[in-house]
């Protein structure tokens, strides 16, 4: 079956630093990765969408990659601030509709 | 616009009731979906609505169900509860339904099973 890892352990950061997110994917070839951010008590929030023939999008200071040969997905944030602390998840788009298959996300820590 | 808005936002109910979820989505969007997220599974896909048909559902027992009516609301239903059910609901609603788009999150219903 589909299965798709992110590194469970919280990641702390200094401010102004680049956070970096893994996602990793098996069993599975998607169209599309989607990242969404989610705040505690509060609904994913999309972020970005990347294509398997784009290799890196970017959009402000967030820069997704996806390799689909290593089944990998980076999620960067350049410049980091207190505010990105939160928990954020990627997406697998099963290209059928509204359905997506999430990981289990990673939470971020940004430390003044 | 309106976001996408889940009621009730809080439930508490006891082992073997029944319960219904209800979800209004964005205006203009027609595809619904619904997710279960616990600290033990996360975001699990439960099934998706759209004009008023289901068209993917996840891995849930029978106990679990839906519709959606023809303004696009959606409901979701839980019968026979077991306290394992206990968990944030979540909808998500985009424009067509098609891969290549956004989903559009509520803040969900927190259900406590007891």
């Amino acid at each position: 079956s589909q299965k798709i890892e992110q590194n469970s352990e919280a990641l702390n950061i200094q401010e102004g630093k680049t956070a970096t997110l893994t996602c990793n994917y098996t069993n599975y070839s998607p169209a599309y990765l989607q990242w969404y951010r989610q705040d505690p008590g509060r609904g994913p929030v999309f972020l970005l969408l990347i294509r398997e023939n784009e290799k890196e999008k970017r959009k402000e200071r967030l820069k997704v990659t996806f390799d689909t040969t290593l089944k990998q997905s980076l999620f960067h944030i350049t410049a980091s601030q207190p505010a990105d602390s939160a928990t954020y998840l990627c997406a697998l788009d099963h290209n059928a509709g509204n359905m997506l298959t999430f990981g289990g996300g990673t939470r971020l820590m940004v430390k003044p | 616009k309106a976001g996408v808005t889940q009621t009730p936002r809080y439930l508490i109910k006891t082992r073997g009731q029944q319960v219904t979820l209800s979800c209004s989505p964005i205006s203009g969007h027609r595809s619904v979906s619904w997710y279960q997220q616990t600290p033990g599974q996360g975001l699990q896909f439960l099934f998706e609505y759209f004009s008023e048909t289901q068209r993917n559902k996840g891995n849930f027992p029978g106990r679990f169900s839906g519709r959606q009516f023809s303004n696009s609301r959606s409901e979701m239903n839980v019968s026979t509860l077991e306290l394992g059910d206990s968990a944030l609901y979540l909808c998500a609603s985009s424009k067509d339904g098609y891969t290549n788009t956004e989903a559009f999150f509520g803040q969900g219903t927190r259900l406590t099973v007891v």
